[in-house]
């Protein structure tokens, strides 16, 4: 399969559980981005993966805890999370070392919805 | 700071209609410039991109040519189709670190028959 992968595409959870989103891609990429997309909202980026390093968090509450185990795969760890954490939450990945010539491939999303 | 406007939505047409959503830009250098569109539903899609000044970028019968004097790279379509609905993002990108970009707020295009 080719592309960006994102599981699950719907996810309903309670402020007290703790879930996990997936991010997988196959394009032999080795930046990973996770935005956020709230509804009336522009994209907020919210983490970034180089090399399986991660090179910026921008300010993001500790509540939400990424994880980069290999280059194809990116994780969003969720745990006590609040109402306004409902959201689009998007993956997109590129080859780093092609420049900024080459854009995001996006994935479909994990729709969000804190109960 | 680098940033990228777009003209606020929502854009309402009629099908077959000319289409034309502004995007302005501010950079320090030279940026990659890009077109994204969002189905419903959906994540961001990859539209069309252009490297360099006077490049035009094309696909699916949108096009859009990087205006550096103007600083500006609008899109535009001769016919719109009740199926190009979606929302569109402008965004530019520089070379090199982790290619970060920087989008737009969103532009909402509704088609109707």
């Amino acid at each position: 399969e080719t592309g960006v992968t994102q599981t699950p595409r719907h996810l309903v959870m309670g402020m007290t559980n703790k879930k996990s989103l997936k991010c997988e891609q196959h394009l032999g990429h080795n930046a990973m981005y996770w935005y956020k997309q709230s509804a009336k909202k522009p994209l907020e980026l919210m983490f970034v993966y180089s090399l399986e390093e991660r090179v910026e968090n921008n300010s993001v509450p500790s509540r939400f805890s990424p994880e980069c185990p290999n280059s194809s795969h990116l994780f969003l760890h969720l745990h006590t999370l609040q109402p306004e954490d409902s959201a689009l939450y998007l993956c997109a990945s590129c080859p780093s070392d092609r420049g900024g010539n080459y854009g995001y491939t996006f994935g479909s999303g994990t729709r969000l919805t804190v109960v | 700071g680098d940033s990228v406007t777009q003209m606020e939505g929502p854009v309402t047409l009629s099908e077959e209609a000319f289409l034309t959503i502004n995007c302005t830009y501010t950079a320090t250098g030279y940026p990659s410039l890009f077109w994204y569109v969002q189905y419903p539903g959906e994540g961001l899609q990859l539209l069309l991109k252009a490297t360099k000044a006077d490049d035009k970028g094309s696909n699916k019968g949108f096009e859009a040519t990087y205006r550096k004097e103007t600083t500006s790279f609008h899109l535009e379509k001769g016919s719109v189709q009740v199926s190009d609905s979606a929302v569109y993002f402008c965004a530019l990108g520089f070379s090199g670190g982790y290619n970060k970009l920087i989008f737009g707020a969103g532009t909402r295009l509704a088609v109707h028959p």
